[in-house]
């Protein structure tokens, strides 16, 4: 079975700084999926960015990106000048590309603090 | 477009209380979900549907019912409330575009079990 796993419980970075959010996770798959997402105060899981498996480029929006390194089966997310409305929960999420029924494996999240 | 909307949004419950919570999106997505949230712990999926009609059960599917008679609504029923389900509900719905998925999540719905 599919697990993923963020080691970070907390992370703190200063206002405009760069920070990197840690996920591995472990699959016996060659094509899958992976996400991450941000639930700020108000609870609301938000998209931040995804990642195929089958694509060699590091996806990147705007202030995030990742590093997706495939054989460590690593997928960490850097997020660049952070600011205060940064400041949340960040859940890395795991999909199969043989599932059809678009089920998500999760980690248990690390927890974002920005200094002002 | 109010995307996936849950209600409400605070419950209270004493033990051995049924209750429903209410999801509904209006996207015309066919998959949708009900997880539960508990502290130091990822999403675990209770039950989802793939359409109308159609439930499967997920990881953590005891003490709850839930029912899929159109495309927009997908209620789950917590058939006699313990303290153990004490927990952030979010209700997603998703579609596949290009081979990818993307879940659009609702506020979620905090329940007390006392």
């Amino acid at each position: 079975a599919q697990t993923v796993t963020q080691s970070q419980p907390e992370m703190s970075v200063q206002e405009a700084e760069t920070v990197t959010l840690s996920c591995t996770y472990d699959t016996s798959e060659s094509d899958y999926y992976l996400f991450w997402y941000k639930q700020p105060p108000s609870r609301q899981m938000i998209l931040v960015i995804r990642q195929e498996a089958y694509k060699q480029q590091n996806a990147t929006e705007n202030r995030f990106s990742v590093n997706f390194q495939k054989a460590a089966k690593s997928f960490s997310l850097k997020i660049s000048d952070s600011q205060l409305g940064d400041a949340a929960m960040y859940f890395c999420a795991y999909r199969s590309g043989m599932d059809s029924n678009y089920q998500l494996i999760w980690g248990a999240g690390t927890k974002l603090i920005i200094k002002p | 477009n109010a995307g996936v909307t849950q209600t409400p949004k605070f419950q209270v419950l004493k033990t051995g209380q049924s209750m429903t919570l209410q999801c509904a999106q209006d996207m015309n997505h066919e998959y949708m979900s009900w997880y539960r949230q508990d502290p130091g712990m990822g999403l675990r999926l209770i039950h989802y549907s793939v359409g109308a009609g159609i439930t499967d059960q997920g990881e953590v599917p005891n003490g709850y019912n839930v029912s899929r008679s159109t495309t927009e609504d997908f209620p789950l029923r917590l058939l006699s409330a313990a303290p153990s389900q004490t927990s952030v509900y979010f209700c997603a719905s998703s579609y596949s575009l290009g081979g990818t998925v993307t879940q659009y999540f609702g506020p979620g719905t905090r329940l007390l079990v006392l």
